[in-house]
């Protein structure tokens, strides 16, 4: 299966500590975008990248969020000191954007619950 | 800055009936506009996008039309089954995706 795929797929954690998730986007698409979706709601943008260059932030990323993309191929997101309005679902988005059109492709899903 | 208003759910239909859900946007260009579903336990898959005013995206029995003079995108189906109930996003996006609320669908047969 050559999809957007996430790890881990579900992360428990205690309030304070850091977590660090991955996602493997399409081989060839150049796009890599997170997004977080909390019960009820639609996703909400978060960041994205253009190969290993990260081109916006959402005012939703708060210092304590960071994201890399090293080589232009999988990315990490990190949360240090988690706080209990971190727990949502996590999710990985990649697209070969070309002038016309953007279609992301998702992943499953990181699960992160912060007790 | 971007938005997208979509129709307040749960929606229950029964099964044969015919769905429509309201999504309308705004944005200050010329958007791409998609459905997504999300099925229970699954990831979010592309459902039907349109590109440009006055295009239909459709799939699986499914239609939307971008109509940018009432600036919306509504999904229709002239006949629901049971599997077609899941959570049904409206989205846009010029870079980033701007996503609706979501309306949960429960077709009963």
């Amino acid at each position: 299966d050559t999809g957007v795929s996430q790890n881990p797929r579900h992360k428990i954690t205690k309030r304070g500590q850091n977590v660090t998730f991955r996602c493997d986007p399409i081989s060839e698409h150049n796009r890599l975008y997170w997004y977080r979706q909390t019960l009820g709601q639609g996703p909400e943008f978060l960041t994205y990248f253009q190969n290993e260059a990260q081109l916006e932030k959402s005012r939703l990323l708060s210092d304590r969020f960071s994201a890399e993309r090293p080589k232009g191929s999988f990315s990490t997101l990190e949360i240090q000191r988690t706080e209990q309005g971190d727990s949502a679902m996590y999710l990985c988005a990649s697209s070969l954007a070309t002038a016309s059109y953007n279609e992301q492709f998702f992943g499953p899903g990181t699960r992160l619950t912060v007790l | 800055g971007d938005s997208v208003t979509q129709m307040e759910g749960p929606v229950t239909l029964s099964e044969e009936a015919f769905l429509t859900i309201n999504c309308t946007y705004t944005a200050t260009g010329y958007p791409s506009l998609f459905w997504y579903v999300q099925y229970p336990g699954e990831g979010l898959q592309l459902l039907l996008k349109a590109t440009k005013a006055d295009d239909k995206g459709s799939n699986k029995g499914f239609e939307a039309t971008y109509r940018k003079e009432t600036t919306s995108f509504h999904l229709e189906k002239g006949s629901v089954q049971v599997s077609d109930s899941a959570v049904y996003f409206c989205a846009l996006t010029e870079e980033k995706l701007t996503f609706g609320t979501g309306t949960r669908l429960t077709i009963i047969p």
